[in-house]
């Protein structure tokens, strides 16, 4: 069975430092993606990044990148020049294709809470 | 384009009542999928509509079900409520829920049971 595992039940960070978020993954199919989610206190799950396993580089959207190691099936957040609105819960997850089809499913790491102090 | 939207965003029960809670994916989006999150059990899926079909189904009881209409919406339903159906509820959309889709999530609905 896939699993995510997220180390780290919260950190802090100063703003405008970097940080990195951390999170393994289990799987033995040869196809797979993971996801970053940012939830706020309000509840909502905010999309950050996605690497496919396939991609041949990290992903990067704006602040935010992925290090991607597939030998060590790790999938790290980093999170450039942090903000007092990066404050929050952050998930990692992975994509289950349970019918083996085109449909999935997310399977989420239990989550990182980050705090960004002034 | 407006995000994925779930109404009501609370809801307070009592044990053994049912609730019904609606969700409209973004704009063009066909497939929804439903999420729970509780602090005990962390983010779960429920099931997932693509076409008004279920196509997957995660290990809950048969007292949670769902269903999805014509114009995508869809509902997902609690019967005879727990103490324990306490929690956030998401629903995410996607373009047709292709591997290289990415699920998009509302406000989650959070239910409280007492």
């Amino acid at each position: 069975a896939q699993k995510i595992t997220q180390t780290q039940p919260g950190m802090f960070v100063q703003e405008k430092e970097a940080v990195t978020l951390d999170c393994t993954y289990d799987t033995s199919d040869p196809s797979y993606g993971l996801f970053w989610y940012k939830q706020p206190s309000s509840g909502e799950m905010i999309f950050l990044i996605y690497q496919g396993s396939y991609d041949q580089q990290n992903a990067t959207e704006g602040r935010y990148s992925l290090n991607f190691q597939k030998a060590r099936k790790s999938a790290n957040l980093v999170i450039s020049a942090s903000q007092l609105g990066d404050s929050a819960m952050y998930f990692c997850a992975m994509r289950e294709s349970p019918r083996g089809d085109s449909s999935y499913k997310l399977i989420f790491g239990s989550g990182t809470r980050l705090l960004v102090r002034p | 384009k407006a995000g994925v939207t779930q109404t009501p965003r609370y809801l307070i029960k009592t044990r053994g009542q049912q609730v019904t809670l609606s969700c409209s994916p973004i704009s063009g989006h066909r497939s929804v999928s439903w999420y729970q999150q509780t602090p005990g059990q962390g983010l779960q899926f429920l099931f997932e509509y693509f076409s008004e079909t279920q196509r997957n189904k995660g290990n809950f009881p048969g007292r949670f079900s769902g269903r999805q209409f014509s114009n995508s919406r869809s509902e997902m339903n609690v019967s005879t409520l727990e103490l324990g159906d306490s929690a956030l509820y998401l629903c995410a959309s996607s373009l047709v829920g292709r591997e290289t889709d990415t699920q998009y999530f509302g406000p989650g609905t959070r239910l409280t049971v007492l």
